[in-house]
């Protein structure tokens, strides 16, 4: 069975910085490209970045370019996301999301979330 | 890259059926069959009902497809039941600058 668990989340002041975390199992985790995706507190989910299966490639969302970075162990099944220079725009539940592989380019399975407050 | 549209809202009667769209650009939805669709309920994590426009994955109900038309894609949900009750976000690939897109969102309510 797929799971993945994220954890982190905490309260932070803005200008802050924080390192999100996301533990796999149930697949080869180094077999598939992995998400970081968020839904502020009421609202829609945001694509917020992406890693490929062995790190080579990284791509980020306009919104957190410059700001957060995205990166993998694979000898660890984990998934991370470096959060700097924290905004109180940034507040949302920050879910793990595996890609589906083979070309589709959807998310096929999602962790619980993990809640990132900003707030002073 | 802005967020795809969709309509805030969408109801219908339990037995009816209900399409919601996601309209985007010729650079994202218009241009890769590749728009996925994720049903998410209050609390919950979302959930991936279609994928590359219309491929249901296993286990995912018949009762839903999906389908592309120039810049707009849909999900149909016929004999519509209760539980289909839940929010519904398209997502597209948009390009290797912005590999990823969601719609605005569309909260279903079963009458």
């Amino acid at each position: 069975e797929v799971q993945l668990v994220e954890s982190g989340g905490v309260v932070v002041q803005p200008g802050g910085s924080l390192r999100l975390s996301c533990a796999a199992s149930g697949f080869t985790f180094d077999d598939y490209t992995m998400h970081w995706v968020r839904q502020a507190p009421g609202k829609g989910l945001e694509w917020v970045s992406l890693i490929s299966w062995d790190g080579g490639s990284t791509y980020y969302a306009d919104s957190v370019k410059g700001r957060f970075t995205i990166s993998r162990d694979n000898s660890k099944n984990s998934l991370y996301l470096q959060m700097n220079s924290l905004r109180t725009e940034d507040t949302a539940l920050y879910y793990c999301a595996k890609d589906k592989g083979s070309g589709s380019y959807a998310f096929d399975y999602w962790g619980q979330g993990t809640l990132v407050t900003v707030s002073s | 890259q802005s967020a795809l549209t969709q309509p805030a809202s969408v109801s219908g009667s339990p037995g009816q059926s209900i399409t919601i769209s996601c309209t985007g650009t010729s650079s994202d939805v218009g241009s890769y069959n590749l728009v996925s669709w994720y049903q998410q309920h209050p609390v919950k994590a979302p959930k991936l009902m279609i994928y590359e426009v219309s491929k249901r994955p296993s286990g995912v109900s018949n009762r839903f497809s999906g389908s592309k038309s120039g810049n707009t894609a849909s999900l149909t949900i016929s004999g519509l039941q209760a539980e289909d009750e839940a929010d519904y976000y398209c997502c597209s690939y948009a390009g290797s600058s912005t590999p990823r897109v969601f719609g605005t969102g569309t909260k279903v309510t079963v009458l």
